[in-house]
């Protein structure tokens, strides 16, 4: 899960195991969440979403939950590939506030998969 | 759809020198650009929000006369890193949204300052 401080937290998982990514958003006006990926060199990835009317939206492959109560949002990944190995972030937004759609990243997990 | 693109890719450049950034919205009108630094195994940190034909509103801690943006266009926004020192090296992304909500993230600038 994601922790303050500079080395991101790792997760290492085999090939074809779930893997769950969890994130701790700070600001409860945040209204809009969004989970990406970044490879290295490149710039992130969007992967899912999701608004606080809501505590689970599935995608392909992936799941987002949201507990707006302790602040939690996850990403869980089925069937995990090495081409999934990358750094991952949550983001949070007040999509209804005026801050323009102002996103703040959480710290990013490491997720690398083994063959 | 939703490309955004950002030129150059990377960049090497002597101390004091300056260096600029451009990102494009290749297929859609950005309303909204961001800009953004990220340093090795660190997470995005905005630096700045850029609204087209209006002034770049800065992040605390972020030098305005440091780092100038530019939003000329609703599809061009660019970083001026003036007077570039080492300690400017580092990861440099933008994104543009199309509506404040959805934020579509360029590949990235590395900028390394000898």
């Amino acid at each position: 899960g994601e922790s303050v401080g500079l080395h991101l937290p790792t997760l290492s998982v085999q090939e074809g195991d779930n893997s769950i990514i969890n994130c701790a958003y700070s600001n409860s006006a945040s209204d809009y969440f969004i989970w990406y990926k970044q490879e290295s060199g490149k710039g992130p990835q969007f992967i899912i979403d999701i608004r606080s009317n809501m505590d689970k939206r599935q995608g392909q492959r992936v799941t987002v939950l949201l507990n707006k109560t302790v602040k939690h949002l996850s990403l869980q990944i089925a069937a995990t590939q090495p081409g999934d190995s990358a750094v991952y972030f949550c983001a949070e937004s007040n999509a209804g506030g005026t801050s323009y759609g102002k996103l703040t990243f959480g710290q990013g997990t490491i997720l690398t998969v083994h063959p | 759809g939703a490309v955004v693109s950002q030129h150059p890719s990377w960049v090497i450049c002597k101390s004091g020198t300056s260096v600029k950034i451009e990102c494009r919205s290749l297929d859609f009108q950005a309303t909204t650009m961001f800009w953004y630094r990220q340093f090795p195994k660190q997470s995005l940190m905005l630096m700045a929000t850029s609204n087209e034909g209006s002034k770049a509103t800065y992040e605390q801690g972020v030098e305005k006369d440091k780092f100038l943006i530019n939003h000329a266009s609703l599809t061009l926004s660019t970083l001026t890193v003036t007077s570039a020192h080492p300690e400017d090296s580092s990861f440099y992304i933008c994104s543009a949204s199309p509506n404040q909500e959805t934020q579509y993230f360029g590949p990235g600038t590395r900028l390394l300052v000898l």
